[in-house]
């Protein structure tokens, strides 16, 4: 079974704060994603990146930045906390194959105080 | 750009009954995806069934059935049998049929309730 791992369920960070949210697959993915969501709103995509180094803005891109050293491994920053990112974040990753679904983490709830 | 829709924020039924969600899409593409997602209150996000554009016969997965109308961009999804354990988030998500960096693009989701 394919594991996506997210470092945290819970966390709780204060306003200006450089928070780093990070993510594990085990299943040597080429396409890793990180989604925000909101109740009302669904999932929104942020950044993705089909290869190592490589990244891609999604819809909802400002204020985050993402950052992918190791195949298995896509870290989604954000430089300067808000109160307006408190949010649930989502990390998938998927095959480059487009008919293979996304795997996804159990999410980390994020409270900016 | 694509979008998908899901009219149904909230949806109930009881224990044993069937129940339908509905999603539609809007895309210019012939090729693509199509997904259903079921997210339990453990978050965990889990693929229910999936569809591809280009075959005309409506996916099953055991319990869980889609109505693909293709010319009316519709996606529906249909639980028979309805079981206290199908109570989740359910998400419509559609992905473009493309070699790499394929992303999907979500509905707002149905919060479905069974009743006992």
């Amino acid at each position: 079974d394919v594991k996506v791992t997210q470092s945290s369920r819970y966390l709780v960070k204060r306003t200006g704060e450089k928070v780093f949210l990070e993510c594990v697959q085990d299943m040597d993915h080429e396409n890793m994603f990180w989604y925000r969501q909101d109740p009302g709103l669904g999932l929104r995509l942020i950044y993705f990146s089909y290869d190592v180094k490589m990244k891609e803005k999604g819809d909802i891109p400002e204020g985050y930045s993402v950052s992918r050293e190791k195949k298995e491994r896509f870290s989604l920053i954000l430089e300067s906390a808000s109160t307006n990112q408190t949010s649930m974040y989502l990390c998938a990753s998927s095959s480059y194959l487009s008919n293979q679904p996304q795997h996804f983490g159990d999410g980390t709830r994020l409270s900016i105080l | 750009a694509q979008t998908v829709t899901q009219s149904q924020p909230e949806m109930s039924v009881q224990e044993a009954e069937t129940v339908t969600l509905s999603c539609t899409y809007d895309t210019s593409e012939s090729d693509y995806y199509l997904f259903w997602y079921k997210q339990p209150p453990s978050r965990q996000m889990i693929l229910v069934i999936r569809q591809e554009a280009y075959k005309q016969q409506n996916a099953t997965e055991n319990r869980f059935s889609v109505n693909f109308q293709k010319a009316a961009k519709s996606f529906s999804l249909k639980i028979s049998d309805s079981q206290l354990g199908d109570a989740a988030m359910y998400f419509c998500a559609y992905r473009r049929r493309e070699t790499s960096g394929s992303r999907l693009t979500f509905g707002e989701g149905t919060q479905l309730t069974v009743n006992p």
